[in-house]
């Protein structure tokens, strides 16, 4: 069965510092692997997306996420937070190669102090 | 280009009501997913609508039921509400052009209240 993992509920950087959003994934065959963001009153919006190629992937927002098959992580990263970033991080992983039916982590809240 | 829509936005029901839930995609989408949100279990998947099939399903009881109209607009129905199924139900829409991970758009969701 495919899951994705995400080991911590809440994440607390300072603005201006490197973040970092982990997340591990269990797949039989090819992972597709997505980050989504939940803004409160946004709604949840796509960050990125590994489905081969590159291990490390850009995506939205100035973030990037790098893909590890031997470690089986897909950690969302960031070089430098914003006060913005202050929301609610999903990893997910999807049952279809169309990348229509995730199945998504319990999800983490980020929170950039000022 | 407008956004997903999903009507109603809050709804409240009693136990053993039924209730159908509306979503919208975005103007040529043709692929609708819905998902569950809840507060326990996260955000769950319900299932997946293609061209008026169902593509995928997730683990959810048959009281769990979806469609989609010609139009790409898809319902949602729960029969027998049970407390449980109190949540937000968000629905996603995708282009589904590209043979790999597709971007979803999510609408705002719908706030179903069992009571």
């Amino acid at each position: 069965a495919q899951s994705v993992a995400q080991p911590e509920d809440q994440v607390n950087v300072a603005e201006g510092n490197p973040l970092t959003v982990k997340c591990t994934y269990s797949v039989s065959g090819n992972p597709y692997l997505f980050w989504y963001v939940q803004y409160p009153n946004r709604g949840l919006q796509f960050l990125l997306k590994y489905i081969t190629g590159d291990n490390l992937v850009k995506g939205s927002y100035g973030f990037e996420a790098e893909f590890n098959k031997s470690q089986t992580s897909f950690h969302l990263k960031k070089p430098s937070a914003l006060v913005s970033d202050s929301a609610l991080y999903f990893c997910a992983v999807s049952w279809n190669q169309a990348g229509t039916a995730l199945i998504f982590g319990k999800g983490t809240t980020l929170s950039v102090s000022s | 280009k407008a956004g997903v829509t999903q009507t109603p936005r809050y709804l409240i029901k009693t136990r053993g009501q039924q209730v159908t839930l509306s979503c919208s995609p975005i103007s040529g989408h043709r692929s609708v997913s819905w998902y569950q949100q809840t507060p326990g279990q996260g955000l769950q998947f319900l299932f997946e609508y293609f061209s008026e099939t169902q593509r995928n399903k997730g683990n959810f009881p048959g009281r769990f039921s979806g469609r989609q109209f010609s139009n790409s607009r898809s319902e949602m129905n729960v029969s027998t509400l049970e407390l449980g199924d109190s949540a937000l139900y968000l629905c996603a829409s995708s282009w589904d052009q590209a043979l790999f991970g597709n971007e979803q758009f999510f609408g705002p969701g719908t706030r179903l209240t069992v009571l």
